[in-house]
């Protein structure tokens, strides 16, 4: 089974600050993928990044990091320089490659930027 | 990225009639696609995989003859809510994902959402 944990249930930040959101995940699968989603008020739900568990690097896509730890299990996204737009629900998710390969979704972060 | 409609966007109906919400991959084929149900200020819980041209699978508690799902094609999959009640409502989400190479067979991408009302 496959287990995902953001222990954040609100954030507050400055505008033009960094942000870091919490993830940890659990799982058996030898291989999976990690993903970010956004979910503004409209309730789309928007890919943000992606991280293989056998990626050497951590993901980055534009002001989008993801600070993966595998030993560690976790999956933090890291946004530099928030902007006021960035205020939305976020969700971690994760992905194993074996059998039924369910995204499994965490409890999800309130992120609220200030000005 | 890849883009996923879905429709229609909010519906109101009254108890005990059904309701049909459709999820189109537009420009990708989406060998499998998911429904997901949100309640408010919680986080998507998934009602059931379907894959083209074949019956769906349900997760555990989701009920298969209420919550109806065709998968008829590479880019079309509906949802069917029969004789809805007032605790159907709420916020279903659809999801494609295809298997064929690059960036979209990890990923998957999400619909606008649905918003169900049963009055």
């Amino acid at each position: 089974a496959q287990k995902i944990t953001q222990t954040q249930p609100g954030m507050f930040v400055q505008e033009k600050e960094a942000v870091t959101l919490d993830c940890t995940y659990d799982t058996s699968d030898p291989s999976y993928g990690l993903f970010w989603y956004k979910q503004p008020s409209s309730g789309e739900m928007i890919f943000l990044i992606y991280q293989g568990s056998y990626d050497q690097q951590n993901a980055t896509e534009g002001r989008y990091s993801l600070n993966f730890q595998k030993a560690r299990k976790s999956a933090n996204l890291v946004i530099s320089a928030s902007q006021l737009g960035d205020s939305a629900m976020y969700f971690c998710a994760m992905r194993g490659f074996q059998g039924a390969q369910k995204l499994v979704f965490g409890q999800g972060t309130r992120l609220t930027i200030n000005p | 990225g890849a883009v996923v409609s879905q429709h229609p966007s909010r519906v109101i109906c009254k108890s005990g009639t059904s309701v049909k919400i459709e999820c189109r991959s537009l420009d990708f084929q989406a060998t499998t696609m998911f429904w997901y149900r949100q309640f408010p200020k919680k986080s998507l819980m998934l009602m059931a995989t379907s894959n083209e041209g074949s019956k769906a699978t349900y997760e555990q508690g989701v009920e298969k003859d209420k919550f109806l799902i065709n998968h008829a094609s590479l880019t079309l999959s509906t949802l069917t809510v029969t004789s809805a009640h007032p605790e159907d409502s709420s916020f279903y989400i659809c999801s494609a994902r295809s298997r064929t190479s690059g960036i979209i067979t990890n990923t998957q991408y999400f619909g606008p959402g649905t918003r169900l009302t049963v009055l």
